[in-house]
């Protein structure tokens, strides 16, 4: 399983864009890279999936280098709605080797 | 469509006793997963099942048991319950695809064991 590392936490002003990377060296040539989104008392939810360049979106953009090695999910204007904690993942869920690491939180400031 | 939906909401049980977690899901998805969440921990996956009737191991499956008798209903059981089963459960579904990996959760299940 590759694994993620990313901020534990971030904090931004209200309608600046935000940009969390997210680092897997070991990455396999099989995995994707997925985001999710998670409010307080909330299950995840599903923001964007890549496998390379760049995907955009009606909530997101995720930007990977050639290498694959990280991949940067951004949030574009965000507001105090956007406040959550965002999960990096890495690998194929249809052979049961995704994990979710404990995220990153991100705090929307007024 | 109410998505995935699961029952309890919360609990509160005593070292030693059982129950029942109920997930249910309406899109008709082929996997379902059973999450446990607990602080500083992100998500751990327990059990899951890759089509009605079929049911595997995930990441920390001791203490649990699964069952997927109807394709839209997973459980998870706690014969026994203990402490360090205290946490907040989360079920998800998907689709088959293999290479997409968009999971639908539910609200979640909080359950304290005494």
């Amino acid at each position: 399983l590759a694994k993620t590392t990313q901020p534990i936490s971030m904090d931004s002003y209200e309608g600046q864009e935000v940009n969390i990377t997210c680092s897997h060296n070991n990455i396999a040539t099989n995995d994707y890279i997925t985001w999710y989104q998670q409010f307080p008392s909330q299950g995840p939810r599903f923001i964007i999936q890549g496998y390379k360049t760049k995907v955009t979106n009606e909530v997101a953009s995720l930007f990977i280098p050639a290498d694959r090695k990280s991949s940067t999910l951004s949030l574009p204007r965000v507001s105090l709605s956007d406040t959550a904690v965002y999960y990096c993942l890495v690998g194929v869920l249809g052979y049961q080797k995704v994990t979710f690491g404990i995220g990153t939180k991100l705090q929307v400031i007024p | 469509n109410a998505g995935v939906t699961q029952t309890p909401k919360f609990r509160v049980l005593k070292t030693g006793q059982s129950m029942t977690l109920l997930c249910a899901q309406d899109m008709n998805h082929e996997y379902m997963y059973w999450y446990r969440q607990d602080p500083g921990m992100g998500l751990r996956l327990i059990h899951y099942s890759v089509g009605e009737g079929t049911t595997a191991k995930g990441e920390v499956p001791d203490g649990y048991n699964v069952s997927r008798l109807k394709k839209q209903n997973f459980l998870l059981g706690l014969e026994s319950a203990a402490p360090s089963q205290t946490s907040v459960y989360f079920c998800a579904s998907r689709e088959a695809p293999q290479a997409y990996n968009e999971q639908f959760f539910g609200p979640g299940t909080r359950l304290t064991v005494l």
